[in-house]
């Protein structure tokens, strides 16, 4: 049982490169999330995703972008990094959009931009 | 603004029991979670309260007052595997989920 899975789990990056983060699930679930986690805060939401060829923005959506072209995949791309997007990025999915149970997460994905 | 607090950091001895908690103010409420982060790995699920009183799990237990925004996680029996950050969590009216910063339990012999 897979579950979520994270790619890649380790990556340094220059500043300014092109960098995509994947997620895929085979759990079927239409809910899914991107969530950076830095040291001192909490997970920060960037962005998310109810059902299959929607998305909508997260607490911090600044210099990220994401697609949801089918259930399983959630990609999320930093168009041009910059040091401050170094973080933890977890991927999460859940059943549906609201009031449907717990998250489930990935393994995540350490970035580091230099 | 919506807000979540918890202790940064808690020390307790194996074998006994610690009270960890959570005070939050939030735009709507429907539900509190608490998750388990063991260092370098993914928050992994423990509990959930959407109504007031103590869900009871073991040796988890999760008590929630709605009315006083205010939840606590009680892990009894302490091990050291239970050395890890317990991260509490409100879903709120739009059913986001808004994040504590975690507390992280050291467990001492």
């Amino acid at each position: 049982i897979a579950g979520i899975t994270q790619a890649p789990t380790s990556q340094i990056l220059a500043a300014g490169r092109r960098m995509t983060l994947r997620c895929t699930q085979d759990m079927r679930h239409n809910a899914m999330y991107w969530y950076r986690q830095d040291l001192g805060l909490g997970l920060r939401l960037i962005h998310y995703s109810n059902t299959a060829g929607t998305t909508g923005k997260g607490e911090v959506p600044d210099g990220y972008s994401v697609s949801r072209a089918n259930t399983d995949d959630f990609p999320l791309t930093l168009a041009s990094a910059v040091p401050s997007q170094t973080s933890v990025y977890f991927c999460a999915s859940r059943k549906d959009g609201g009031n449907s149970g717990e998250l489930f997460f990935g393994e995540g994905s350490r970035l580091t931009v230099l | 603004g919506q807000n979540i607090d918890q202790p940064t950091e808690m020390t307790a001895t194996e074998g006994a029991i610690v009270q960890i908690n959570c005070t939050y103010q939030t735009s709507g409420f429907n539900g509190l979670f608490w998750y388990q982060q063991h260092a370098g790995e993914a928050p992994t699920f423990l509990s959930y309260n959407v109504l007031d009183g103590l869900e009871e799990k073991g040796r988890f237990s999760s008590f929630l007052s709605r009315s006083k925004g205010y939840s606590y996680l009680l892990l009894k029996e302490l091990q050291m595997k239970d050395s890890a950050s317990y991260l509490c969590a409100v879903e709120d009216s739009n059913y986001q989920l808004i994040w504590g910063a975690g507390t992280k339990l050291i467990i001492k012999p």
